[in-house]
């Protein structure tokens, strides 16, 4: 079975102060990676999707990178409004569909 | 791009009292659609999938059951509710793999 681990659970920065968040997983032939971020009280926000090592994707402060056992999320020079828990998923058959598994996610707090 | 609805926002509900959460889709057709539950230091569970109308696939055994009368709707329900199912319940799209999730139902049964 597929199995996604976050780390840290919680992370707590500075406003400036870069740092990654870090999703392992076990699967066996993968087909994407998926980082999405959550709001308190809200639906996850869809951020971006790897499909292979080596990939990356950057959106404003935030780059996703790929490796074949883990992906990271790096965020540099942080903002409050970066605040929030970033969630990642990777796909799973299930009787010939493809579900999503997802980590427990990071709970990331910039102060300013 | 799709925007999905659900309703109620926020849900206070006694044990044994049945349960009915809507789920509508806008802005795509044919898509699956997925039934999730949220509870704090747990992450998302997948409750229930559909890939079309009547075809509904459970996840895990429990007091909840899903059905999907149309192509844009998914209906989460129970007939009894438990103090277990309290959660934060989240309706997603999709085609192919990505997903895109709905703003969500917080149940609490008391």
């Amino acid at each position: 079975e597929d199995q996604v681990t976050q780390s840290p659970e919680a992370l707590r920065l500075q406003e400036g102060e870069s740092s990654s968040l870090n999703c392992s997983y076990t699967v066996s032939g993968l087909r994407g990676l998926f980082w999405y971020r959550q709001d308190p009280g809200k639906g996850p926000e869809f951020l971006f999707t790897l499909y292979s090592a080596g990939e990356e994707k950057e959106k404003e402060r935030l780059k996703a990178t790929l490796t074949k056992k883990e992906s990271f999320l790096h965020i540099t020079a942080p903002k409050p409004e970066d605040s929030a828990t970033y969630l990642c998923a990777v796909p799973e058959m299930n009787s010939g569909y493809s579900t999503l598994t997802f980590g427990k996610g990071t709970m990331l707090l910039v102060s300013p | 791009s799709q925007t999905i609805h659900q309703w109620p926002a926020t849900l206070v509900q006694p044990v044994g009292s049945p349960l009915s959460l809507e789920c509508t889709v806008e802005g795509t057709s044919n898509p699956n659609l997925y039934w999730y539950r949220q509870a704090a230091g747990r992450g998302l569970q997948l409750l229930f999938y559909s890939v079309g109308i009547g075809q509904i696939s459970s996840e895990v055994p429990q007091n909840l059951s899903a059905s999907r009368p149309q192509d844009r709707q998914f209906i989460l329900s129970s007939k009894k509710l438990l103090l277990s199912d309290s959660g934060f319940y989240l309706c997603a799209s999709g085609s192919g793999e990505t997903q895109y999730f709905g703003p969500g139902t917080r149940l609490l049964v008391l």
